[in-house]
């Protein structure tokens, strides 16, 4: 399917451990982002990528890994999960600077 | 830091009113302005793009005003409909890497 899909959609993983959350996207969009969204403080920037092995840092970074080997994939993996990083993960792609950005569904990440 | 301000945190209006949702940001420097309508558990849906030059964009029974200088942006729905009823949200493009500061949205509930 065209667009832009995260999986898993839901995720319940325990303190400590390594979980990935992945995106794909179809349309070949230079730009991949994730965000994480929570009650009081919306939307989030994690990481995000400007192309194939570029990546840089958001506003919350810490405890979150990037890759970008491919221009279709951009997973995001936590190392040891905590608690805090209880949340809903979004993806999302654009094409070139400053272009129209569009989201994958979510992954609802519990950590318990 | 760009902080993007939007009020009130939710609306009730009946259906058929015509409504005006709004955006502040605090930083002028921007690249571009989007609304996304967010329906609950799901993703963001892209509703309209306004590029730093443009005054408005208008889609079907939306129409979106940018005032660069005064830092403020309206989302219009016109004779609203049940089926409008979701969360928006309003985020600001500052920087040239394409990212996002989001507000917090705002519930707009429509009611028949």
């Amino acid at each position: 399917d065209a667009g832009i899909t995260q999986s898993p959609r839901y995720k319940i993983t325990e303190t400590g451990r390594q979980v990935t959350l992945m995106c794909h996207q179809t349309w070949s969009h230079s730009y991949m982002f994730w965000y994480r969204q929570d009650l009081g403080h919306g939307l989030r920037l994690i990481y995000y990528s400007a192309a194939a092995d570029i990546t840089d840092k958001g506003e919350v970074p810490d405890g979150y890994v990037v890759s970008r080997s491919k221009t279709e994939n951009f997973p995001l993996t936590l190392e040891s999960a905590t608690r805090s990083q209880t949340s809903v993960y979004f993806c999302a792609s654009s094409e070139g600077k400053n272009t129209e950005a569009f989201f994958g569904q979510g992954t609802r990440l519990t950590v318990v | 830091k760009q902080e993007v301000t939007q009020i009130p945190a939710a609306l009730s209006v009946p259906e058929g009113e015509n409504l005006v949702l709004n955006c502040s940001f605090t930083d002028s420097a921007i690249y571009n302005l989007q609304w996304f309508r967010q329906d609950p558990g799901k993703g963001l849906t892209s509703l309209l793009l306004i590029q730093s030059s443009q005054r408005e964009q208008t889609s079907g029974r939306l129409n979106a005003s940018l005032d660069k200088s005064s830092g403020r942006s309206t989302l219009y729905i016109a004779a609203s409909q049940p089926g409008d009823s979701a969360t928006y949200l309003c985020a600001v493009s500052t920087g040239a890497n394409s990212k996002l500061t989001f507000g917090k949205g705002i519930t707009l509930s429509v009611r028949p």
